[in-house]
């Protein structure tokens, strides 16, 4: 079954305890992103990458990092979380060319996040 | 800056209307745009792709058009049901840099 998979799909953390969320697809996508969502603000790209070794800065990228070392996995990494980045975060990949017929978006299940 | 826009942020609408959900977008260099649903605590699900190039896409009883010109999409739902209650959105994914920017969504209600 194509999927993409994120873990943990919970997690309450502390302020400054540097913590992964992972984030998995089987479908061979070339391009993959991370959002977080806010109540209000909608759905905001953190991250995005176009392929193995290749990311990019979304919109709202500080305090995040990521990395692309292999083409399934896209995780991301918080050094030192703030209550801030409490907020519910989504992995999500497709394939490129954004031009093709067979381009679309799948999404994770989500990873509800809380900082103290 | 890309921005999009979605209205109504919300709408109730009886069961068996007809309706149209609304997206528009600033900056008209996009590759696509995709519609999505958005069940409560859930993911994402993606209803249609509309590749910049075309006007229209239909998926049951689902139809998304694109005027790239005018910055403006529309979702049309036939014969609503309350399954159909849920928080649709709307993405863009830019030419220039590669980025994907939403919509805030629509949340919508069909009353039984």
């Amino acid at each position: 079954e194509a999927q993409v998979t994120q873990n943990p799909r919970y997690l309450i953390t502390v302020t400054g305890k540097k913590l992964t969320v992972t984030c998995s697809q089987n479908m061979n996508h070339e391009y993959m992103s991370w959002y977080r969502q806010d109540p209000g603000l909608g759905l905001r790209q953190i991250y995005y990458s176009m392929n193995v070794e290749v990311t990019d800065k979304g919109d709202v990228p500080e305090g995040y990092k990521v990395s692309r070392k292999e083409k399934r996995n896209f995780p991301l990494i918080l050094e030192s979380p703030s209550p801030n980045q409490t907020s519910l975060y989504f992995c999500a990949s497709s394939r490129i060319p954004p031009t093709s017929t067979s381009y679309e978006q799948y999404f994770g299940p989500g990873t509800r996040l809380t900082v103290t | 800056k890309q921005e999009v826009t979605q209205i109504p942020a919300a709408l109730s609408v009886p069961e068996g209307e007809n309706l149209v959900l609304n997206c528009s977008f600033t900056d008209s260099a996009i590759y696509n745009l995709q519609w999505f649903r958005q069940d409560p605590g859930k993911g994402l699900t993606s209803l249609l792709l509309i590749q910049s190039s075309q006007r229209e896409q239909t998926s049951g009883r689902l139809n998304a058009s694109l005027d790239k010109s005018s910055g403006r999409s529309t979702l049309y739902i036939a014969a609503s049901q309350p399954g159909d209650s849920a928080t649709y959105l709307c993405a863009v994914h830019m030419n220039r840099d590669d980025k994907i920017i939403f919509g805030k969504g629509t949340r919508l209600h069909i009353l039984p």
